[in-house]
């Protein structure tokens, strides 16, 4: 089992409709979670942090659930910019500490 | 105020050759982190460099070192290239973070073709 499982997509949706995809990780000592956001042939960036208590920043919620172990993104009102690989990172600071990342999950916006 | 930059942006190689690539963290920032991001792939974590020493590290071979500068620039080294060393290699830099809320801002990649 991979330690942090994203489902591929891709996901193609209309604009303007609600998506929302999860990030399931196998390792409960795991602290840290965000979302990241991959246009082609370019760089990750940063998109949020997620919290237990869940987090929103616009039109994207973000929310953990560390019981089930899955860190979830939901994008409301979804635009044709929204397009893009999104990769959510899990973060353990123990003395094995390392960072992983998902292998993303896909999200095409069709106008 | 300059972002994360790396270099070369594009090399080509042959196996068994040996590789540097290069690292400049964001203003500000202390740690750096390298990735090997295959196509369609996640990137995947090869080590952490804080304080001059490599702090944490993936599940890459002794193939793969690194090193960390007084002004907190890096260095990844790749030796005895193998076909499946192609990639696009990514650097990230953070600030240390004890609150463990390190967020990571990535260069714009180098991308490694071994022939």
């Amino acid at each position: 089992r991979k330690e942090v499982e994203q489902d591929p997509g891709p996901f193609n949706v209309p604009e303007g409709a609600t998506v929302a995809f999860n990030c399931t990780y196998s390792n409960s000592a795991s602290q840290s979670f965000f979302w990241y956001r991959q246009d082609c042939r370019k760089e990750p960036k940063l998109l949020m942090s997620v919290y237990s208590s869940g987090n929103e920043d616009g039109r994207f919620t973000a929310q953990l659930n560390r019981a089930s172990q899955y860190i979830s993104l939901l994008i409301r009102d979804s635009k044709l910019s929204d397009s893009a690989t999104y990769l959510c990172v899990v973060i353990d600071y123990s003395s094995a500490s390392k960072i992983i990342f998902g292998s993303g999950t896909r999200l095409s916006i069709r106008p | 105020d300059a972002g994360v930059t790396q270099s070369p942006t594009h090399l080509i190689k042959t196996r068994g050759q040996q590789v540097t690539l290069r690292c400049s963290p964001k203003s500000g920032h202390d740690t750096v982190s390298w990735y090997q991001q295959a196509l369609g792939q996640g990137p995947q974590f090869i080590f952490q460099y804080y304080e001059e020493e490599e702090r944490q590290r993936g599940n890459f071979p002794d193939r793969f070192s690194g090193h960390q500068f007084p002004n907190y620039s890096s260095e990844l080294n790749v030796n005895a290239l193998l076909l499946g060393d192609s990639a696009l290699y990514l650097c990230a830099s953070s600030l240390r973070d004890r609150g463990r809320n390190e967020k990571l801002f990535f260069g714009s990649g180098t991308q490694l073709s071994v022939l």
